[in-house]
Formats: C-alpha cells, structure tokens, sequence
C-alpha cells in the first residue's frame, strides 16, 4: 500500500531563510508525487508534482522538490522564506495497483518570523 | 481559469438530521473524489466516482454516506444521520482521466454537526 511521511508537523524559518519540507514516500510502483498548499481556512492548491521525466521540479511560489528514489524523498525546498508562505503544506500521492485516490501525508504547518 | 465550486460554504446541523453537500467539478473532468479534515488534522480519503459509479471508498465511508452525479455538473455527497463526529472540512476534488494529473480541490464545505 501506497503511504507517505512527512517530518515534523509544525516548522519554524525566519524571514529570508531557507525552507525544507520532508516528505518520505512508500509505493511499489513508480509514484506521482504531488504538494500542495493550504491557507487558512481555504482549500488545497498545487504547488508542485513530479510525473515522470527530469526529478527537481519547480513549481508556483519559488518552491521546487527533487525526487529521490534512493532515499525515497520528495522533500520541499524554497531558498528565502517569505511571510506569505505561512500555510499548511501537503505531501501526497498517487498511483498504484488499482487505487487511484491520493494519499496525503498528515501535513506541516510552516511558520515564517519576520 | 476552471475551479471546483462547493456550496455550501458552511453548513450548520443538528444531529441525526440529513445533510447533502454539492460540488461543480471541472467540465472536462472524469474522476470525482470527496475528501474531508477534521479540524487541524490530516485530509482524509471518502470516496471516489468514475464513470457514474463508486470506484473506491474509505472505511469511513460506511452506510450513512451516499454520493451522487445527479446531472452533468453537479456531485453530491448526502451525510443521512449526521453524528458529531461528522464536523469536519469536506473537500471535492476532481481532475482529468489521466493518472498523472493533479486533482483540483474546491474551497471546501465546513459541517458542524450540533
């Protein structure tokens, strides 16, 4: 079964810092990998996915992710933090034998200090 | 740009009382799916709906939830005895037949089951 893990629920970054976000991913198949954004009190908006093809991706906001299959990663990078990135932020995925839900990891709350 | 609509945006029920969510998905899309988050928590899979039938359900998605494709627009998710724990976000989502696709989420539905 398809499942994946995000590392640390809440993370804090200073305005202008670096963003990580870790998303660790189960799948025996090749998965779709997607993130998506969730500001409060609203739904969720892609921000990135990987298909196929080259394995850093960017998407809307400045954010990219590198697929890593050897290390099972899909983690979320921004290179300078700003105060409107404060949101929720969903790894998820999709593929597998006869299941076509996404899967969503359980999220991280990311905080920016001004 | 195409969105998934939902209405309504907040929902207010007592206990026991029948609720019917709606959602406009994307024209051109053929995967339906109902999501939901209870406060603070991960988003969680219901049901999905291709081809005017159930394709997958959740364990949470027991007797008491129905869903439905009334016409061409519109998909409905009917909640028949709402329980307390029923209070959470529900999401729509839809997307292209292609697996490699993201789904597109509408704002949400907030139910408060009272």
């Amino acid at each position: 079964a398809q499942s994946v893990t995000q590392l640390g629920s809440h993370v804090s970054v200073s305005e202008g810092a670096l963003v990580l976000l870790r998303c660790n991913y189960s799948s025996s198949v090749p998965p779709y990998l997607f993130w998506y954004v969730q500001y409060p009190n609203q739904g969720l908006q892609l921000l990135l996915k990987y298909t196929t093809g080259a394995t850093l991706v960017k998407g809307i906001n400045g954010f990219e992710a590198e697929f890593k299959k050897s290390e099972t990663s899909f983690h979320l990078t921004k290179p300078s933090a700003h105060m409107s990135d404060a949101a929720e932020y969903f790894c998820a995925v999709i593929g597998g034998s006869g299941t076509y839900k996404y899967i969503f990891g359980t999220g991280t709350r990311l905080k920016v200090l001004a | 740009e195409p969105e998934v609509t939902q209405t309504p945006s907040h929902q207010v029920t007592q206990m026991g009382q029948e609720v019917i969510l709606r959602c406009v998905p994307i024209s051109n899309h053929l995967y339906f799916y109902w999501y939901r988050q209870i406060l603070g928590q991960k988003v969680e899979f219901l049901v999905s709906f291709y081809n005017n039938e159930i394709s997958e359900k959740s364990e949470i998605f027991d007797d008491q939830f129905s869903v439905e494709r009334p016409d061409g627009s519109n998909f409905t998710l009917k909640i028949r005895s709402t329980k307390l724990e029923d209070s959470a976000m529900y999401f729509c989502a839809s997307r292209t037949r292609h697996l490699n696709t993201e789904a597109f989420f509408g704002q949400g539905t907030r139910l408060t089951v009272v």
